[in-house]
C-alpha cells in the first residue's frame, strides 16, 4: 500500500473563494502529481513535483498553484475558484520503488457554485 | 502537444463477450500502460508494456505494445460484470520517470 490520502473527499465552494486540496503520502516518494478528470477529457495534468520546493506546470495549470514544503504533502490551491474548475481532482505519486506507473489517490470531488 | 486517441469511447458488454480497445498517437513512446478506474476511485494500473511488439497478459487481460511504438491495444476475454469501469491507456514521455499522458478513456457498461 503506497499510503496516499486526499482531503477533503468532497467539497462545495462558491465562485471566487480560495480552495486548497491536500495530498498526503506516508512513504517519502519523490514524485507527486495533480490531475483533474472531466467527462470527455480524461485525466489532464495540472502540476507536478520532483521534490521539496521543486514543482512545474502541466497541461492545464492556469488558475492553479501548488506547494510542496515537505516531501509528504503536495497542496493544490485554486486562488479564486470558478465554475470551470468543478471537477474530480486526483493526486498521484511515483517512484522507482513503486514500479512503472503512478499510484493514484481516491480523488476529491470539487463543485464550484 | 502529445495526445492519445483512445477508442471506443464507450461500449456495452454482455457477460462472456470479449472486449477490445485501442489507443493511438502520432508520437512515439517507450512505455505504454493500461489503467482501470472503478466508480469513486482513482485509476489502478493493470498492465505495463516496455518494448515494441510486446504482448503481456494479466489474467483475462492482454495488452500489446504496437510495432510502430505509436499505439497499444487491450483485450479482455470472457468479460464478467466486475469488468465494468473506465479503462485508460497511458504513455510515458521523457525518461524513466517522465510524465504520463492519458487517453480519454473507454467506459465499459453492462448491456441492459
Amino acid at each position: 500500500d503506497a499510503g496516499i490520502t486526499q482531503s477533503p473527499r468532497h467539497k462545495v465552494t462558491e465562485t471566487g473563494t480560495p480552495v486548497t486540496l491536500r495530498c498526503h503520502q506516508t512513504e517519502n516518494h519523490r514524485y507527486m502529481y495533480w490531475y483533474r478528470q472531466d467527462p470527455g477529457h480524461g485525466l489532464r495534468l495540472i502540476h507536478y513535483s520532483y521534490g521539496v520546493k521543486d514543482t512545474d506546470k502541466g497541461e492545464v495549470s492556469d488558475g492553479y498553484s501548488v506547494s510542496r514544503s515537505k516531501t509528504e504533502d503536495f497542496l493544490l490551491t485554486l486562488e479564486s475558484a470558478t465554475s470551470s474548475q468543478t471537477s474530480v481532482y486526483f493526486c498521484a505519486i511515483s517512484d522507482d520503488s513503486l514500479g512503472p506507473g503512478y499510484t493514484f489517490g481516491s480523488g476529491t470531488r470539487l463543485t464550484v457554485v | 502537444g502529445q495526445q492519445l486517441n483512445q477508442s471506443p469511447q464507450s461500449m456495452f458488454i454482455q457477460e462472456g463477450e470479449d472486449v477490445s480497445m485501442n489507443c493511438t498517437s502520432s508520437s512515439i513512446f517507450n512505455t505504454w500502460l493500461w489503467y482501470k478506474q472503478d466508480p469513486g476511485e482513482g485509476p489502478v494500473l493493470l498492465i505495463a508494456l516496455y518494448k515494441a511488439g510486446e504482448l503481456t497478459s494479466n489474467g483475462r487481460l492482454t495488452a500489446q505494445f504496437g510495432i510502430t511504438r505509436k499505439d497499444s491495444f487491450l483485450n479482455i476475454s470472457a468479460s464478467i460484470p466486475s469488468d465494468v469501469g473506465i479503462y485508460f491507456c497511458s504513455a510515458r514521455y521523457g525518461g524513466s520517470q517522465g510524465n504520463l499522458i492519458f487517453g480519454k478513456g473507454t467506459k465499459l457498461s453492462v448491456k441492459p
